[in-house]
């Protein structure tokens, strides 16, 4: 069975609003990575956070790790046009082999 | 955007048909990894390999087959192709990266119709 588990399936916001998307996962993890896929194509890594980090940033993105909870944020900052994508958390148990969710859909209206 | 590449990009094929997924990195990545995924839905490992000569079935049962002659080069088969097999199937690579960070490189995908 699959790792993480996305929330919300489906997020729709207005350009320059922020974007708020969450992770869970069941099991110890190494780290905890975002990927980005835009309609009919692959897989854009995105940004990485380890284990015994709390927050990361790059760019417009932001990903906290709670791994009490299980759980990651991914913050998108000032959504553009561009951003319009389906968002997936993958964790890495340190046997080499990503797990992903289903992906959280995010429109952005102009 | 990402050296590893997939084809064909879209394929209808009849019932019956041996099909083949190409897929080759030109990064020298030692670790290769072919995803199922339908619409919506989540990605589901159904093979990888850690290096030439070497193949495992992931996590997801399924009745294809690769092979890895090669570094570059992890071709997906299947013999008989039935509409249960319709999907979107990627391909990645990857290197451990340092403290052994495993970060995916995907292709563009195989865009999989079995009528």
């Amino acid at each position: 069975s699959q790792q993480g588990e996305e929330d919300p399936q489906a997020l729709s916001i207005q350009e320059g609003e922020n974007a708020t998307m969450n992770c869970s996962y069941k099991t110890s993890i190494n780290n905890l990575q975002w990927y980005r896929q835009n309609s009919g194509r692959g897989l854009v890594h995105l940004i990485l956070i380890r284990s015994n980090e709390r927050e990361k940033h790059s760019g417009r993105l932001r990903v906290t790790l709670d791994t009490s909870k299980k759980s990651s944020s991914l913050l998108i900052t000032a959504s553009r046009a561009a951003d319009t994508a389906s968002y997936f958390c993958a964790t890495d148990g340190n046997d080499y082999k990503l797990s992903f969710g289903a992906g959280t859909t995010v429109t952005v209206r102009a | 955007e990402a050296d590893i590449y997939q084809t064909p990009r879209y394929l209808v094929i009849g019932t019956g048909k041996k099909i083949t997924l190409e897929c080759s990195q030109t990064m020298g990545h030692d670790k290769m990894y072919w995803y199922q995924q339908d619409p919506g839905m989540e990605l589901h490992l159904i093979h990888y390999s850690y290096g030439v000569n070497s193949t495992e079935k992931g996590d997801l049962s399924s009745e294809s087959t690769v092979s890895r002659i090669r570094t570059e080069h992890f071709p997906l088969t299947l013999e008989s192709a039935r509409p249960s097999h319709t999907s979107q199937y990627l391909c990645a690579s990857s290197e451990s990266g340092i403290r052994g960070a495993n970060v995916l490189t995907f292709g563009a995908g195989s865009r999989l119709t079995v009528l």
